[in-house]
């Protein structure tokens, strides 16, 4: 496709269940970016892979959360267990490698009851 | 990682210029200077990015100081439409690339 891909754009979920957000994003592209946004707050950045390999993963909250890449494509964040404070617009962004232009996708807004 | 320091918000009449500062002091000699924009309800938007030199793009200029400690996003004649918080970044200058965000300013344009 033309952008980075996030799916789903809305999903509420009961405390305590686990979700899966998925991003696609722009073919070709090597590096992939995952953040955070909470409500009236900057971006939050979780984590990086480059292919499928997650060189810098400092940005994951807790270990309820996790991440992965698979054909150095789609990638998952699966968020465990999951809690209000989860609560929040989760973006992805891709980029060639090393690129100086990173393109976000619209987001997944997760919301905890 | 290095830290920007931008206004919380600025005001601007439409069809006029707005000058968007950033204080960055503690820049490196790699780190490049980026700027992205998020309008409501949407992700961030590449804007423009620059090194040393002042950059021209069909988005707006950046104007960089000469000590690179502090640079300036133009927009030549605000519309509407720009209206978002607009993020100064040092972008990482170790292995992964990645962008750490800051609070933003966040831009009005009045009509």
């Amino acid at each position: 496709g033309a952008g980075v891909s996030q799916s789903p754009s809305n999903k509420v979920t009961e405390k305590g269940k686990d979700v899966e957000l998925r991003c696609d994003p722009i073919s070709g592209h090597t590096a992939l970016y995952w953040y955070r946004q909470s409500l009236g707050q900057g971006l939050e950045f979780l984590i990086y892979f480059q292919g499928n390999s997650a060189p810098d993963k400092s940005g994951l909250p807790s270990d309820r959360f996790s991440a992965e890449r698979t054909g150095g494509s789609v990638s998952t964040l699966t968020i465990q267990r999951t809690q209000q404070e989860d609560s929040a617009v989760y973006l992805c962004a891709s980029g060639e490698v090393w690129a100086n232009v990173l393109t976000f996708g619209a987001g997944s807004r997760l919301t905890v009851l | 990682d290095a830290k920007t320091t931008q206004p919380n918000s600025m005001e601007s009449n439409e069809e006029e210029p707005v000058h968007l500062p950033c204080n960055h002091s503690t820049i490196s000699g790699t780190d490049y200077i980026h700027w992205y924009r998020q309008l409501p309800s949407q992700g961030p938007e590449y804007v423009i990015h620059g090194l040393t030199s002042n950059v021209n793009n069909r988005m707006a200029s950046l104007a960089i100081a000469e000590d690179r400690k502090s640079s300036t996003l133009i927009l030549h004649r605000a519309t509407l439409r720009d209206a978002a918080v607009y993020y100064c970044i040092l972008r990482d200058s170790g292995n992964t690339g990645k962008l750490i965000f800051g609070q933003g300013t966040t831009l009005q344009v009045k009509p």
